[in-house]
């Protein structure tokens, strides 16, 4: 099976533009983690996604926001960037979801300018 | 809010020897996962070792092996027979049972390996 794999891997953009992630889960899997890494605050949970229904949420402004379509794919959506997103976001899939093993993407780097 | 503390954030070991990271966590929940996570410079984060908090006994993975002291809420891994590539950033997780999908990370220790 395909591993997880999210688009872009890098990416630049400026203080105030918006961007949008992109994550495609292992083939069969339906929960979708997403997970904000920086070296100052480590890994940070953003919000996990079933069957296209947010199914929890981090402690994260409404500026970051996502959603899932319904073969289980999920972007987040970050607005009105600021320097302090920069930052690599990973996202993680599993069956669905409970104690089951989190998937790795390789991750999107964002470097907010 | 549960908490995972890994209080080393950097451990180094010769090959071929064993080292053990720590971990320690605060719930007060019964029903919870424990997981230590790999992520070497610049790869993927993967698996290394997963326990339930209701099995007793520590999980094994080959040369990667827990201690898992539930009442003193301790999630230890031991690496025997380090190699090369065992360097990378270890991460502790918390996962409760009914939190389906999301995970706390300790900030993580990361491994260096000596030849």
């Amino acid at each position: 099976k395909a591993g997880v794999t999210q688009t872009p891997r890098y990416l630049i953009k400026t203080r105030g533009q918006q961007v949008t992630l992109s994550c495609s889960p292992i083939s069969g899997h339906r929960s979708v983690s997403w997970y904000q890494q920086t070296p100052g605050q480590g890994l940070q949970f953003l919000f996990e996604y079933f069957s296209e229904t947010q199914r929890n949420k981090g402690n994260f402004p409404g500026r970051f926001s996502g959603r899932q379509f319904s073969n289980s794919r999920s972007e987040m959506n970050v607005s009105t960037l600021e320097l302090g997103d920069s930052a690599l976001y990973l996202c993680a899939s599993s069956f669905k979801g409970a104690g089951e093993t989190q998937y790795f993407g390789p991750g999107t780097r964002l470097l907010v300018l | 809010a549960q908490t995972v503390t890994q209080s080393q954030p950097e451990m180094s070991v010769q090959e071929a020897e064993t080292v053990t990271l720590s971990c320690t966590y605060d719930t007060s929940e019964s029903d919870y996962y424990l997981f230590w996570y790999k992520q070497p410079p610049s790869r993927q984060m993967i698996l290394v070792i997963r326990q339930e908090a209701y099995k007793q006994q520590n999980a094994t993975e080959n040369r990667f092996s827990v201690n898992f002291q539930k009442a003193a809420k301790s999630f230890s891994l031991k690496i025997s027979d380090s190699q090369l590539g065992d360097a990378a950033m270890y991460f502790c997780a918390y996962r409760r049972g009914a939190n389906a999908g999301k995970s706390t990370f300790g900030d993580g220790t990361t491994l260096t390996v000596k030849p």
